[in-house]
């Protein structure tokens, strides 16, 4: 089944304490990005990576790293967690950004305390 | 003003009836339009996808876009109560997508 594949589903955290959440896809995609939800804001990108050693910064990169040392795997890190991190997280990928469409994984909803 | 308006609801209509859902955006330059569908506890997932204007059947759902007034439309027929969800707009160019915040839809039986 073509699936983005995302993991933990549900992280609490304290605040600094290093953690990372990851992403894999099993769609031969070239392009993968990050989003975090927040009600009424929407779906905001975090980081974007076009292909393999190739990322670039959202709308929303502060306090998030990401890489792409293989084509099918994203992490997304927090060095430093804080709680205006808490919120719900998506991976998604596409054959190429902006078009045809994205894929997303399920989502991990992290809560940092 | 944000790039991409979607009136957030809640919206609840009895089953059978048929429903709209709309978005109002501010960049003219963008030339595709996606609609998802997003169930709680998940992530968004593709229902619609459109190139510029003019609308798309698929099934119980039409997706309309009218590119000189900046307004995208989900319609669905004979609405059911599977499909109460989130509905997220999004449109693209030139490697940028822009997501609604969503309309939170219950379809009540």
């Amino acid at each position: 089944e073509a699936q983005v594949t995302q993991n933990p589903r549900y992280l609490i955290t304290v605040t600094g304490k290093k953690l990372t959440v990851t992403c894999s896809q099993n769609m031969n995609h070239e392009y993968m990005s990050w989003y975090r939800q927040d009600p009424g804001l929407g779906l905001r990108q975090i980081y974007y990576s076009m292909n393999v050693e190739v990322t670039d910064k959202g709308d929303v990169p502060e306090g998030y790293k990401v890489s792409r040392k293989e084509k099918r795997n994203f992490p997304l890190i927090l060095e430093s967690p804080s709680p205006n991190q808490t919120s719900l997280y998506f991976c998604a990928s596409s054959f190429a950004q902006g078009l045809g469409g994205y894929t997303f994984g399920s989502g991990t909803r992290l809560t940092v305390v | 003003q944000k790039e991409v308006e979607q009136d957030p609801g809640p919206l609840s209509v009895p089953e059978g009836a048929i429903v709209s859902l709309n978005c109002t955006y501010s960049n003219s330059a963008f030339q595709y339009f996606m609609w998802y569908r997003q169930y709680s506890r998940k992530g968004p997932e593709l229902l619609m996808y459109t190139y510029s204007s003019g609308n798309k059947e698929d099934g119980r759902f039409t997706a309309q876009v009218d590119k000189s007034s900046k307004y995208i439309s989900l319609f669905i027929r004979d609405s059911q109560p599977s499909d109460s969800a989130t509905y997220l707009c999004a449109m693209s160019w030139n490697n940028d997508m822009r997501f609604g915040a969503g309309t939170r839809l219950t379809v009540k039986p």
